[in-house]
């Protein structure tokens, strides 16, 4: 079965500081994708990243960086030099390939991340 | 606008009533998905429609929760004789390509239904 899971539930840092969320996922699939959205306080769900199975390479976005290993099933996300406006709940989520569930994403329960001044 | 966007922001309801929120998605995606999230959780998928057609609706909880998008645009969620666990944030999402490109999913702020 298809799941996500985000074991940190909270995390709280001071500014500056480096911060690696975790994710990790299941699936039967050999075609699927990965993504992270950042959802602040305000509700909505902001995109971040997108990433396919057959993809292993890191990706680096300004402060932001992918660690996806197929090997271990994760998919990690760090910020570095973290800022107070990253503090938000984050989440990854998985959608499976072709003849799958159609696109839908499967969403981690999501980690909340306080970065305090 | 540019974004997804979705009304009303807030829904309180009693025990029993019926409602209905409303999803106007970016202009031209193809695809629109409606997600429930339970307070402290991720988002749950409930169901999908490419265009006008509703091809995948098993997240839906129940009989009672009904959607549509008649003209392949603006999307319905109804939610019918709702109860108290119905309470939660529904968030509705569109992307541009049919569901199997996989393409990024954009969302909207999100209707927080409280029932009573």
């Amino acid at each position: 079965a298809q799941k996500v899971t985000q074991a940190q539930t909270e995390i709280s840092v001071v500014e500056k500081e480096d911060v690696t969320l975790d994710c990790v996922y299941e699936t039967r699939d050999t075609t699927y994708y990965l993504f992270w959205y950042k959802q602040p306080p305000s509700g909505e769900l902001v995109f971040l990243i997108r990433r396919n199975s057959f993809d292993e390479q890191n990706e680096i976005s300004g402060r932001y960086s992918w660690n996806f290993q197929k090997s271990t099933s994760s998919f990690n996300f760090t910020i570095t030099a973290s800022q107070v406006v990253d503090s938000a709940v984050y989440f990854c989520a998985l959608s499976e390939g072709y003849g799958g569930s159609q696109g839908n994403l499967i969403f981690g329960k999501g980690t909340k991340l306080s970065v305090k001044p | 606008g540019a974004g997804v966007s979705q009304s009303p922001r807030y829904k309180v309801a009693k025990r029993g009533q019926d409602v209905a929120l409303r999803c106007d998605p970016i202009s031209g995606h193809v695809s629109l998905f409606w997600y429930q999230q339970a307070l402290g959780q991720g988002p749950e998928f409930l169901t999908y429609f490419q265009n006008e057609a509703q091809l995948d609706k098993s997240g839906l909880p129940s009989d009672r929760f009904f959607a549509e998008r008649p003209e392949g645009s603006v999307s319905t969620l109804k939610i019918q004789r709702t109860q108290q666990e119905d309470s939660a944030v529904y968030l509705c999402a569109s992307s541009l390509g049919g569901a199997v490109s996989n393409q990024p999913q954009h969302f909207g702020d999100g209707t927080r239904l409280s029932i009573l």
